[in-house]
């Protein structure tokens, strides 16, 4: 069965702070990876990752997808009371472009 | 931000009543979803439209139907209310091509009393 686990389920940090948040995946046909950030409403897209290695960045948040090892980590730098959400990893295996999800992480920063 | 509304935005109803939850988009993308999200469980799917009069069940379809007449509206309607279906319910859309994502409408927040 297609499944994506991310740890860990929640952190609190400090603002400033770096943290690094996890996503491991097993599926039968990867397309790709997503990362979303879930505020007190919809998720909102924030990276696709289809190949190993190439990082992708925004601003203070990076992205790495290992194909290999199948997983994912999404890096937050110098962390703000606004990065206080919760990040979902889903990926794509083919099937109508059906998302396979993850429980997501919440994470709190403190000032 | 991608062109998807939901409606209602809110909706309080009571049990064994049937309420009908609507998804537009202006995006005239080919995919549709309707997922729910409650704490512990992250969003699951409901159903899903790949085309117009196309849809098939996701893994908690039990207790909801759908319809897709238009590439633009997609309406998830629960047959008869149950407590067990308070929830937030979201639509999402996506294109066809590889380097489509889902975009997410705003949620409609349903209690069922």
């Amino acid at each position: 069965e297609d499944k994506v686990v991310q740890s860990p389920l929640s952190l609190v940090v400090h603002e400033g702070d770096t943290v690094t948040l996890n996503c491991s995946y097993e599926v039968t046909n990867f397309r790709s990876l997503l990362w979303y950030k879930q505020e007190k409403k919809a998720p909102t897209f924030l990276f696709m990752l289809t190949s190993s290695g190439i990082e992708k960045k925004s601003g203070r948040l990076s992205s790495i997808l290992d194909k290999k090892e199948l997983f994912s980590i999404l890096n937050i730098t110098a962390t703000q009371t606004g990065d206080s959400a919760i990040y979902l990893c889903a990926v794509d295996a083919g099937n109508n472009r059906k998302l396979i999800w993850g429980l997501g992480t919440s994470l709190a920063v403190n000032p | 931000d991608a062109g998807i509304t939901q409606s209602p935005r809110h909706k309080v109803t009571e049990t064994g009543t049937p309420v009908t939850l609507r998804c537009h988009q202006t995006e005239n993308h080919r995919y549709m979803y309707w997922y729910r999200q409650d704490p512990g469980h992250g969003l699951r799917l409901i159903h899903y439209s790949y085309g117009v009069k196309d849809t098939d069940k996701g893994e908690v379809s039990d207790g909801y139907s759908v319809s897709r007449s238009k590439t633009e509206d997609f309406l998830l309607t629960l047959e008869s209310a149950t407590s067990s279906q308070t929830s937030v319910y979201f639509c999402a859309i996506s294109g066809s091509r590889p380097t489509d994502t889902q975009y997410f409408g705003p949620g409609t927040r349903l209690t069922v009393l």
